[in-house]
């Protein structure tokens, strides 16, 4: 079974601190990888979107890697916000059936 | 970017009766569309992928007569949630695109069975 383990599942952390979302998934062959935001009572946004042959993705504050060999990828964020407070997921594209597998999210709150 | 727009996004219904969401790409084609159901503090659960011109196809566990799915266009497809009842009361989300393109999810309807 493809599995996507995000950690940790919630963090809380002052304004300006840099910090890093951990996203690891079992399944040796994605297609790529795609971090969301979600908002309570939203749908999802997406921020970052790596491809299996790629390394890294930025977005201004934003920096996603993915190791594929290790079944990793991270999300750092620089210089956080509170306008950053949110549910961070992780999914993945299966090569062999198109769907995306979710990890179970990080929510983050990001103090004033 | 691609811009996905989804519809209602909050209904409240008497149990026993039947709501209808829509979910339209606005600016590509879809062959493909997805639908989720989340439940509160929870991840995203797949129920069903929905092909245009053939029948949608549902994950197990998934009641087909229950949640109706059509997709007659490449721009729309909708969820029926057929004889509501308050246990179907949940957050559904669509999304569209392609594996290697990525994905975009719509708003999100908030079902509210009474």
């Amino acid at each position: 079974k493809q599995e996507v383990t995000q950690i940790p599942a919630a963090l809380s952390v002052p304004e300006g601190e840099n910090l890093v979302l951990n996203c690891s998934f079992t399944d040796s062959a994605i297609y790529n990888l795609q971090w969301f935001r979600q908002d309570p009572g939203k749908g999802l946004t997406s921020l970052l979107l790596i491809q299996s042959s790629q390394r890294e993705q930025t977005s201004g504050r934003l920096n996603a890697s993915l190791d594929k060999s290790s079944g990793r990828s991270t999300l750092y964020i620089a210089a956080s916000q509170p306008g950053d407070s949110a549910t961070y997921l992780c999914a993945h594209g299966s090569s062999n059936t198109g769907k995306l597998i979710f990890g179970q999210g990080t929510t983050l709150q990001v103090k004033p | 970017g691609a811009v996905v727009s989804q519809h209602p996004s909050r209904v409240i219904c008497k149990s026993g009766t039947s709501v209808k969401i829509e979910c339209r790409s606005l600016d590509f084609q879809a062959t493909t569309m997805f639908w989720y159901r989340q439940f509160p503090k929870q991840s995203l659960m797949l129920m069903a992928t929905s092909n245009e011109g053939s029948k949608a196809t549902y994950e197990q566990g998934v009641e087909k007569d229950k949640f109706l799915i059509n997709h007659a266009s490449l721009t729309l497809s909708t969820l029926t949630v057929t004889s509501a009842h308050p246990e179907d009361s949940s957050f559904y989300i669509c999304s569209a695109g392609r594996v290697d393109y990525g994905y975009t999810f719509g708003s999100g309807t908030r079902l509210t069975v009474v």
